[in-house]
Parts: structure tokens; C-alpha cells; sequence
């Protein structure tokens, strides 16, 4: 089947750094996706990774590793609008969109 | 980058009664739309795949004559709620993507309270 894992839940200080892990055992690979999702709104676009590497954009980076079937959001110099929940998914062989459970960051002051 | 709104953002119906959602792609051509389902502390449930054109597909466990989806056209698609019951209260997104794209944009959302 296909598997995507995330932690479910983690906290972290205003200010600091946090890195958001994500395992996936999936039917092919065509990508990885983060998406920031606030609570009662839709999911917004943060990173789409295919190839091996680290991509940085501002405060936010995304990690991936095929061979090790894993990602990480790395996320910089916190702010309190970052609580929200990061969500991972990856696109199989068949074009479609398996999600993570997702991982609700708590910022603390 | 693309847009997709959707309409309403919010409904309130009576049990029994059914309610239609619409979804938008304004400055793209949306060759795939998705509906999603997500309950309060849960993640997006995917409910049905539709392609320009032709029928939906449904997720295993989606009851396609509860949820009727119509992609009637490049940048329009419509998921209607018959005979809504309290549990089908949710929030219910669409996404859509455009020709070989692989992203998935985003509408805002519609929050359904069925009393």
C-alpha cells in the first residue's frame, strides 16, 4: 500500500528553527509537495521537490532524498503565523496526490 | 500563480435538502479538477477525480449518487450534496490542475453545516 508519514503534532520556540520530517513508501514517485494549511482554510503552495537536494526559498526549505523515500521542511527564524499545519504528499506513478496526515506546529513566545 | 475560487464559502442547509458547490478556475484551463473532504483535525480525504468531459472517479467508500460531480467544462466544475445529512457537514475544497502540470491549485474552500 501506499504509506505517507509525518509526525502529528510538534512545538517549537518564536524565532527558532524546526524541521518537519516526512517518510513515503509509494507506487512510483513524480514529486513531493509541502503545503501550509491554517486551520478552517484551504491548503497554500510551499515547495514541490523532484529531483534529490535541498531547495530554499526565504525562511522555508525542502529537503528530499528518493533512495531514502524522505523530505523534511526546514523552517527559519519563526514567526507566530507560522502555526499551522504542514502537510506532505507525493505524486505516485499514477499522477495522483497521496497525502500525509499532516503535522500541526504549535509557536511558542 | 493560478487561481480556483469557489463558491460558496460557507452554507447552512436543512437535512434532506441538497446544496451545490462550485469550483473555479479563473485564469487557467483546469483539465483535472479533485474534491477533497477534510473534518475538523484530519487530514484532506480525497472524494473524486474529474476530467473534463467525462464521468467522475470516485474514492473507494464515496457515494457517487450522494455526491454528484459534473466538469462540464475547462474551468468549471460543480459537487453537489444530495439529501444531506448532519454528518456530511465538512469542509470541502477543490483543487485543479492544468494540462501536464503536476501542482494542484488550491480554491479556498466551502464550509457546509447541515442542521
Amino acid at each position: 500500500g501506499q504509506n505517507i508519514d509525518q509526525p502529528t503534532e510538534m512545538t517549537a520556540t518564536e524565532g527558532a528553527i524546526v524541521q518537519i520530517n516526512c517518510t513515503y513508501q509509494t507506487s512510483g514517485f513524480n514529486g513531493l509537495f509541502w503545503y501550509q494549511q491554517h486551520a478552517g482554510e484551504a491548503p497554500t503552495f510551499l515547495s514541490y521537490n523532484v529531483l534529490d537536494g535541498l531547495e530554499e526559498k526565504g525562511r522555508f526549505s525542502s529537503f528530499l532524498s528518493r533512495s531514502k523515500g524522505y523530505s523534511y521542511l526546514l523552517l527559519k527564524e519563526l514567526q507566530m503565523k507560522d502555526s499551522a499545519s504542514y502537510l506532505c504528499a507525493v505524486i505516485d506513478s499514477n499522477y495522483q496526490l497521496i497525502w500525509g496526515a499532516g503535522t500541526k506546529l504549535i509557536i511558542k513566545p | 500563480g493560478a487561481v480556483v475560487s469557489q463558491h460558496p464559502s460557507w452554507v447552512i442547509c436543512k437535512s434532506g435538502t441538497s446544496v451545490k458547490i462550485e469550483c473555479r478556475s479563473l485564469d487557467f484551463q483546469a483539465t483535472t479538477m479533485f474534491w477533497y473532504r477534510q473534518f475538523p483535525k484530519q487530514s484532506l480525504m480525497l472524494m473524486a477525480t474529474s476530467n473534463e468531459g467525462s464521468k467522475a472517479t470516485y474514492e473507494q467508500g464515496v457515494e457517487k449518487d450522494k455526491f454528484l460531480i459534473n466538469h462540464a467544462s475547462l474551468t468549471l466544475s460543480t459537487l453537489t450534496v444530495t439529501s444531506a445529512h448532519p454528518e456530511d457537514s465538512s469542509f470541502y475544497i477543490c483543487s485543479a490542475r492544468g494540462g501536464r502540470e503536476v501542482e494542484q491549485y488550491f480554491g479556498p474552500g466551502t464550509r457546509l453545516t447541515v442542521t
